[in-house]
Formats: C-alpha cells, sequence, structure tokens
C-alpha cells in the first residue's frame, strides 16, 4: 500500500503554545486528505477533509480557528492546534486518499499538552 | 441507529481457526467497504476492500459483500497470535462522497 508519514510523532507542550503536525505521502500524490482525532479506546473522530489548494472543510463542531489546516502540496498537509490545552491531548491521525477511494493512514501523532 | 454497526466484541478465536467478523450499513447507496486493522496505540492499517457483491480474497482474509442485506464480513483463515487487534469496518455512501464513516470496531483476540 500507499506510504503517509507524519511528523511529530510525539509531542508534549505547555497549555497555550501552538503545535503543527505534517502529514506527508511519500509515493504518491495526494489531493486529498483526512484530519482525525482519536482517544484511548473510541473510535477514530474525522476532523476535517483537507484538499490540496483550497480551503479545508470541518465537520460539525471542529473548530476551525482552533485547527488550522493547510494543504500547500500534493504531498503535503499541516494540521496546526493553535493555544492548545489540555482537553487537546489526543491521537492525531491523518490519511491521504488513493484512487480507488481508499485512505491510508499516516502513524499518527500523540500529542500531550501538559 | 448508526450509521455502521459492528459488534465490539471481544471475540476470542483460537490459534489456526477462522475468525469471522460482521458488519451491517444503513445507508443503501453505499458503494465502497473497507476493512482496516489497528493494533492498540497505533493507526489503522488497510486490509482490504470490496466494492461488488460476492467474496474478495488477499492470502488469509476474504472480504464478503451483500449489499441486498447491507452486509459486509471480513474471515480470516488459520488465525495468528500477530491477527489480535480491532478491527475497523468503513463504508462510503453514495453521491460521490469520499468519507469514510467507520464502526466501532471488533476487537479480536487469538489465543495461542
Amino acid at each position: 500500500g500507499a506510504v503517509v508519514s507524519q511528523h511529530p510523532s510525539r509531542v508534549i507542550c505547555k497549555s497555550g503554545t501552538s503545535v503543527k503536525i505534517e502529514c506527508r505521502s511519500l509515493d504518491f500524490q495526494a489531493t486529498t486528505m483526512f484530519w482525525y482525532r482519536q482517544f484511548p479506546k473510541k473510535s477514530l473522530m474525522l476532523m476535517a477533509t483537507s484538499n490540496e489548494g483550497s480551503k479545508a472543510t470541518y465537520e460539525q463542531g471542529v473548530e476551525k480557528d482552533k485547527f488550522l489546516i493547510n494543504h500547500a502540496s500534493l504531498t503535503l498537509s499541516t494540521l496546526t492546534v493553535t493555544s492548545a490545552h489540555p482537553e487537546d491531548s489526543s491521537f492525531y491521525i491523518c490519511s491521504a486518499l488513493g484512487g480507488y477511494n481508499e485512505q491510508f493512514f499516516g502513524p499518527g501523532t500523540r500529542l500531550t499538552v501538559l | 441507529q448508526k450509521e455502521v454497526e459492528q459488534n465490539s466484541g471481544p471475540l476470542s478465536v483460537p490459534e489456526g481457526a477462522i475468525a469471522s467478523l460482521n458488519c451491517t450499513y444503513s445507508d443503501r447507496g453505499s458503494q465502497s467497504f473497507f476493512w482496516y486493522r489497528q493494533y492498540s496505540g497505533k493507526s489503522p492499517e488497510l486490509i482490504m476492500f470490496i466494492y461488488s457483491n460476492g467474496d474478495k480474497e488477499d492470502g488469509r482474509f476474504t472480504a464478503q459483500l451483500n449489499k441486498a442485506s447491507q452486509y459486509v464480513s471480513l474471515l480470516i483463515r488459520d488465525s495468528q497470535p500477530s491477527d489480535s487487534a480491532t478491527y475497523l469496518c468503513a463504508v462510503i455512501g453514495g453521491q460521490g462522497a469520499q468519507k469514510l464513516v467507520f464502526g466501532q470496531g471488533t476487537r479480536l483476540t487469538i489465543n495461542p
């Protein structure tokens, strides 16, 4: 399957700081990427759909000013958690859309906000 | 009614046996169906996808789709302890949708 990377894999930050997470499709071009978050023992929750060259589409209840998404190229989407607080601590996972509408997931980023 | 339903388990299967995972969906217009495996603390990994009624085999895995019954299943033959994970069923609806709708996942344990 296609390879999607995420960086960093783990980040610990102080409350009030901003954190940027990068998602890259390494061996294919992805016009569409997705951002999810997952709490322990819970299912994936879609946060937003990221389309190259256009604004992201956010799911209901997700604050677009808090979770900034930029899909600047066909291989890179970034998620910035602005002014992070402890309740933002979670496992953030991106995925890239393949040619058969399958999604290839990155390895995830574990964010801990102190 | 949830859009995609799975038995949360846990489902325990002896090593070497066949594990059968089931999923039902509510949107009759759904077009694409996916099975993902997720190990604890890791991100989901695509096992296979199926679009047409019937069976699709890939190694030890067989996906089965029955659109009339709105039912999709995954069979794992010769189960191994390394197959122990949570299995997520995901569906894409019709009308050009791209978003995956996930079931809650079934936790599978293969007992040596």
